[in-house]
Formats: C-alpha cells, structure tokens, sequence
C-alpha cells in the first residue's frame, strides 16, 4: 500500500525566509512520482512541482524545490523567499502503477502561514 | 480560461436526495479523475478515466457512488441517497495520457470542486 506522511500541522515562516516543508513516503513500487500541491483558501489545487523516482536531480521550479532522498524516502518542498501569498495549504502525492493507475495518494497537508 | 471547470460550486442537499456533479476537464488531456476531499484531509481518490473508460472504480465509496464519461470529454459523478457523511468538497483533475514506459510523471490540474453540503 502507498502512504504519505506529513508530520507538520502547520508552520510559521517570516517572509523572505525559506521553509522547508516535510514529506515521506512509502512504496513498494520501483516507479513512481512525487507531487506537490498548493491549496489556498479559495480551495483549488495547485500543482507546484514534479519529482521522478528515477530522476537523479532534484526538482526545481522558481522559488520551488523539491529535496528528494530515495534511501530515507523523503520528498520535502524547500520554499525560498516566502512571500504573503505562500500562506497556504501544502500537499505532497505521489503516484505509483499500483494507485489506480496513476491516480494520487496525498497526505494530511501542512497549513503554512507567511508572517510580515 | 482553458482549466478545468466543476458545476455546480455548491450544492446543498437534503439526506436521501440523488446530487450530480459535473466536470469539463481541459479540452486536450485524455485522463480524468474525481476525489473527496473531507475537511483538514488530502484529497482521496475515487475513480479515473481514460478517455471514456473507466479504469479504476474499485475506490468508490460505496455503490450510491457512480461516474461517467460518455463521449471522452466531460464526466458526472452522481451520488445516489446522500447521507450527512457525504457532506465534502468534490475535485476533478485531468492530466495528459502519459508516454509508454515514462514514469507517472504527469502532473494532475484540478478544478475548483463542488461543495456538498447534506442536511
């Protein structure tokens, strides 16, 4: 079976600081994909950023990135130079063969709030 | 806007009543996706198509549940029966059919979903 852990409720950043986000996984499965989401109180999903299990550089989209360690599992979203506009829910996924073809296995979330 | 769009935003509903949910998914990606996504919870999977079929249905959460995709563009969700415990935000997602072998690398765009409120 898949799962995602999220172990942090939530977390305060000052803005322009980076913040790193927690995420674990576990998997049997050899191929899979590590997601994250942004959800802010509007509701909607947010896709920010895509790591392959085979990938051997870590991710990277703007002030995004994504700290990938296969032998412990690991999967944490590094976000550098907060803005007022990060606060938000964070979600990390991942998806595997065996997920219903390719359907998304998301964690609890972690609320991230941006401080002035 | 090309995203993908859920109709209606909110619903609110009496227990027993059948509710059905609509979503256009962005007009290009062959795969669509519904979950449930409950307060201070992730999403959770429910079902997903490629194209019209639908290839994963084991994760419906019981048999009031049912999804369809007739024509390979929009989807319905229909909930038969509503219950309090309904009661959550319905998400559709879409995402490109991936490359044969390729990693399942192929990031899902959401819809803003559907409020169920069941009184």
């Amino acid at each position: 079976a898949q799962k995602i852990t999220q172990t942090q409720p939530g977390m305060f950043v000052q803005e322009k600081e980076a913040v790193t986000l927690d995420c674990t996984y576990d998997t049997s499965d050899q191929s899979y994909g590590l997601f994250w989401y942004k959800q802010p109180s509007s509701g909607e999903m947010i896709f920010l950023i895509y790591q392959g299990s085979y990938d051997e550089q870590n991710a990277t989209e703007g002030r995004y990135s994504l700290n990938f360690q296969k032998a412990r599992k690991s999967a944490n979203l590094v976000i550098s130079a907060s803005q007022l506009g990060d606060s938000a829910m964070y979600f990390c996924a991942m998806s595997t063969r065996d997920t219903g073809r390719r359907a998304l296995t998301f964690g609890s979330g972690t609320r991230l709030q941006v401080q002035p | 806007d090309t995203g993908v769009s859920q109709d209606p935003r909110h619903k609110i509903t009496k227990r027993g009543q059948n509710v059905t949910f609509r979503c256009d998914p962005i007009s290009e990606h062959n795969r669509l996706y519904w979950y449930r996504q409950t307060l201070g919870q992730g999403p959770e999977f429910l079902t997903y198509f490629q194209n019209e079929a639908q290839l994963e249905k084991s994760r419906l959460l019981s048999d009031r549940f049912s999804a369809e995709r007739p024509k390979g563009s929009f989807s319905t969700l229909e909930i038969q029966r509503t219950e309090q415990g309904d009661s959550a935000m319905y998400l559709c997602a879409s995402s490109p059919l991936g490359l044969a072998g390729a990693s399942d690398g192929y990031e899902q765009y959401f819809g803003p979903g559907t409020r169920l409120t069941v009184t």
